[in-house]
């Protein structure tokens, strides 16, 4: 079983430019999360999903966009990057207790 | 929303045992969890909460009370390996039971 899964694992971004992370999970979870973590800052709710075509903010949505058009997959979208966006992401997926995560995407916005 | 207090390092020498402190406000709570990280790895789940009392997974137990909107993790027998951060993390209806985590408690274990 390969679990959680995330594409790219490290991406240098020039401020102003896109780009959309991948997460793709075979469990068969209904949640899926995009999280961010800063040092110091813990993890941070991005976005996240209750089910297939369902998309709901987290605590710090601002600057991101999601989609889950399959149960499987949850995608991350950087409409216009910026420094502060600079972070370690990570996706998780659950049923309602276990949380699996993604082994983390490092993304520097220069 | 919800916010939860940890306390941020922690310190304790090998074999001994350590407790970490959760406190938590939220509404609609539905259960609180425990997850390891060690450096540059994925949080892993290590227990899970939902109503009061103990739960113990080998050397590692977690405690939740309720009316207090309190609990701890209790780790035993510490191993230099148990070196990493602890995260808890509630699951609430409000926020139709999405996970939202503590800043963390680093815990170091000292020889």
């Amino acid at each position: 079983n390969a679990g959680v899964t995330q594409t790219p694992k490290f991406r240098v971004l020039k401020t102003g430019q896109s780009m959309t992370l991948l997460c793709a999970q075979d469990m068969n979870h209904e949640y899926m999360y995009w999280y961010r973590q800063d040092p110091g800052m813990g993890l941070r709710l991005i976005h996240y999903s209750v089910g297939e075509g369902t998309t709901a903010k987290g605590e710090v949505p601002d600057g991101y966009n999601v989609s889950r058009l399959k149960k499987q997959n949850f995608l991350l979208g950087l409409e216009s990057a910026a420094p502060s966006q600079t972070s370690v992401y990570f996706c998780a997926s659950s049923r309602k207790v276990e949380a699996f995560f993604g082994q983390g995407t490092r993304l520097t916005v220069v | 929303g919800q916010s939860l207090e940890q306390p941020s390092e922690v310190t304790a020498v090998e074999g001994a045992i350590v407790q970490i402190n959760c406190t938590y406000q939220t509404s609609g709570f539905y259960g609180l969890s425990w997850y390891q990280q060690h450096d540059g790895g994925a949080p892993t789940f290590l227990s899970y909460n939902a109503l009061d009392g103990l739960e113990e997974t080998g050397r590692f137990s977690s405690f939740l009370s309720r009316s207090d909107s309190y609990g701890y993790l209790l780790l035993q027998e510490l191993q230099m390996k148990d070196s990493a951060s602890y995260f808890c993390a509630v699951r609430a209806l409000n926020s139709g039971y999405a996970l939202n985590f503590g800043k963390g408690t680093s815990l170091l274990v000292t020889p």
